[in-house]
């Protein structure tokens, strides 16, 4: 089946750690995203990613990075900058970046802070 | 300033009835209007999407339609069921951007 995977589904870290979500992606898409959530909130872009090697900042990037050494893969690492950090987190592709291209979403990953 | 808003937060009807979801967006440029739905704890599944030349997209019992000048869209949910108790986003595409614009959310819930 082609699709989005995150793991883990449930992540919890103490204040000071830096962690990383996983998202993999089987669908051939060159462009990939990810998403914050709170709360009785729309969702927040954190980071996108056109293609291998490439990615740019959405609205709300302090306090994590990303990498793209892969087409499938687009990890994304809360640093122990992030002030807020306990949210939902998805991740998203389309082939190509750019309002014209749906975007597929994953499950999410619910990160909490201890 | 790109927003998109979303009224009600939440909405909690009997079965059976036909409802309005509805979504209001600021930015003109707009080049597709999608809406989506979440179910507790999980990602979004894309329901319709409308191109801006578009009045009105239709699936089964979903039709959206959209109405730029206004800068409005709704989704109506014909003959609701207890299944269709969900979150439903909807989502601004901007010409020449690369990200998605979303509302916060209508929570609904369809009562027995």
């Amino acid at each position: 089946d082609g699709g989005i995977t995150q793991s883990p589904k449930y992540l919890f870290r103490k204040e000071g750690q830096n962690v990383t979500l996983s998202c993999e992606q089987n669908l051939n898409h060159d462009a990939m995203y990810w998403y914050r959530q709170d709360p009785g909130q729309g969702l927040r872009l954190i980071y996108y990613s056109q293609i291998v090697n490439d990615f740019q900042k959405g609205d709300i990037a302090e306090g994590y990075s990303v990498s793209r050494e892969k087409k499938e893969s687009f990890p994304l690492t809360v640093t122990s900058a992030q002030k807020n950090p306990t949210a939902f987190y998805l991740c998203a592709s389309s082939r190509g970046a750019g309002a014209a291209n749906v975007q597929f979403f994953g499950p999410g990953t619910r990160l909490t802070v201890l | 300033k790109q927003e998109v808003t979303q009224i009600p937060a939440a909405l909690s009807v009997p079965e059976g009835e036909n409802l309005v979801l509805n979504c209001s967006f600021t930015d003109s440029a707009i080049y597709n209007l999608q809406w989506f739905r979440q179910d507790p704890g999980k990602g979004l599944t894309s329901l319709l999407l409308i191109q801006s030349s578009q009045r009105e997209q239709t699936s089964g019992r979903l039709n959206a339609s959209l109405d730029k000048s206004s800068g409005r869209s709704t989704l109506y949910i014909a003959a609701s069921q207890p299944g269709d108790s969900a979150t439903y986003l909807c989502a601004e595409g901007i010409q020449g951007a690369q990200k998605l614009v979303f509302g916060q959310g209508t929570r609904l819930t369809i009562n027995p």
